[in-house]
């Protein structure tokens, strides 16, 4: 069955260290998008993709880039962690455009701490 | 810029039904999503509703749309214990892809 994953599952890193967060997905979706969930603040858009080689801001993109070299994988790097940065993160991908959007499927997350 | 607004708890008996309201501001959305997230987890698809559409019903859940008012509602009858969860609105904004969610509502179902 195609599916969404996401790893680590859980990551505790100090301060300044570069992190990456692995996403993969199998349903060859071309677009894939990456959020953080933070209490109050319900999903906000890191940064996204629509395909090999794009990559664009969402509306938190700050402290955070991504990478699409190939169709399955979009990887997150926080260049130099901070503790605002403590979040648990989510990956998802969806077909190319539907009008208005489309469904997008969600991989289990990613819970970061920041020391 | 695009805004989605959902109340952040309810509490409802078991066997009660159980209403959520979401309000958005992009008048361009063409599909709206309910999305559902357990403890833990990531979020599942619940139901969307085309704009089209006013309403929409699927075993126990029911969606109204208000286009005018630009009000979304999801009910679910005969609440069980396990929907409690953490339910989110999502819009589509324009063309783009992208989806703008709410805060999420946060279901208590009590026995």
């Amino acid at each position: 069955d195609a599916e969404i994953t996401q790893s680590p599952r859980h990551k505790i890193t100090e301060t300044g260290r570069q992190v990456t967060l692995a996403c993969h997905q199998t349903w060859n979706h071309n677009n894939m998008f990456w959020y953080r969930q933070d209490l109050g603040h319900g999903l906000r858009l890191i940064h996204y993709s629509y395909g090999v080689q794009d990559t664009n801001k969402g509306e938190v993109s700050d402290g955070y880039s991504v990478s699409r070299s190939n169709t399955e994988d979009l990887p997150l790097t926080l260049e130099s962690a901070a503790s605002s940065q403590t979040s648990v993160y989510f990956c998802a991908s969806s077909e190319r455009g539907l009008a208005g959007g489309s469904e997008q499927f969600f991989g289990p997350g990613t819970r970061l701490t920041v020391l | 810029g695009e805004d989605v607004e959902q109340s952040l708890f309810l509490s409802v008996r078991e066997g009660d039904s159980s209403v959520i309201n979401c309000t958005y501001t992009d008048s361009s959305s063409t599909y709206l999503y309910w999305y559902k997230q357990e403890p833990g987890a990531g979020l599942q698809l619940l139901t969307y509703i085309f704009s089209n559409m006013d309403m929409k019903q699927d075993q126990r859940l029911t969606v109204l749309l208000n286009k005018k008012d630009k009000h979304l509602s999801l009910r679910i009858a005969d609440t069980q214990t396990g929907d409690s969860a953490i339910y989110f609105c999502a819009v589509g904004s324009g063309n783009t892809g992208k989806l703008i969610f709410g805060q999420g509502t946060t279901l208590q179902v009590k026995p």
